[in-house]
């Protein structure tokens, strides 16, 4: 099946920097969705992005499928900005609705 | 805006019960999931549902069974729980195609 590898695994940053984070994945993809999970657990849409941009507010995202990579950006970090983000695929095969999970870079925003 | 609903929030049970966990939604998706999410194994697939009646095998199906009897609700049901399904339980729907949207998620403890 379709692999999907997240780096960093970690990462923390005093309230106010920019961070990066990256998804690659083994194989084509029709779905490529960024997630946040808070700390009550609840997993947070932030981007449905199978391929180029979008921004929304201090977030960004950026998928490029020909080289199976997508790009999480968030600036002017703040505390609420903690948890952990998740990437998803979902394979380019007929019919798959399955989306593939990431395991997540853990961010830590520090007043 | 998309509202997937889960029934617990936190909920415990004995070895052996038989445990439901519902789900609702309120778009008329054709799709539903449950996920299971345990540290360092990342979110994986139990079973999903395309279509009323109609179910599908994930990647751990193993000790669970699903039933869909009504488009917006899908339930995952564990015939004779064991502690090694303690875990965080996620629900997610769909349309064809389009991004999965998550509920708030249940923390199932068996004791």
């Amino acid at each position: 099946g379709i692999q999907v590898e997240q780096s960093p695994p970690d990462l923390i940053l005093q309230e106010g920097a920019n961070s990066t984070l990256r998804c690659n994945f083994s194989d084509s993809v029709n779905n490529l969705q960024w997630f946040h999970q808070n700390p009550w657990g609840q997993l947070i849409n932030l981007f449905y992005i199978p391929s180029g941009t979008k921004q929304n507010g201090r977030l960004s995202a950026t998928t490029v499928a020909t080289e199976r990579y997508s790009l999480l950006y968030i600036s002017s970090s703040q505390t609420t900005d903690s948890g952990v983000y998740f990437c998803a695929v979902r394979g380019s095969n007929f019919g798959n609705e399955k989306l593939t999970f990431g395991t997540g870079t853990r961010l830590t925003i520090i007043p | 805006d998309v509202k997937v609903t889960q029934s617990s929030r936190y909920l415990v049970k004995r070895t052996g019960e038989k445990v439901f966990l519902e789900c609702v939604q309120d778009m008329d998706h054709e799709n539903m999931f449950w996920y299971r999410q345990d540290p360092g194994l990342g979110l994986r697939l139990i079973y999903f549902s395309y279509d009323v009646k109609m179910k599908e095998k994930g990647d751990i199906p193993e000790g669970y069974s699903v039933s869909r009897e009504k488009k917006e609700r899908f339930s995952l049901i564990l015939e004779s729980a064991s502690t090694n399904q303690t875990s965080m339980y996620l629900c997610a729907s769909s349309f064809w195609g389009q991004p999965q949207h998550f509920g708030d998620g249940t923390r199932l403890s068996i004791l």
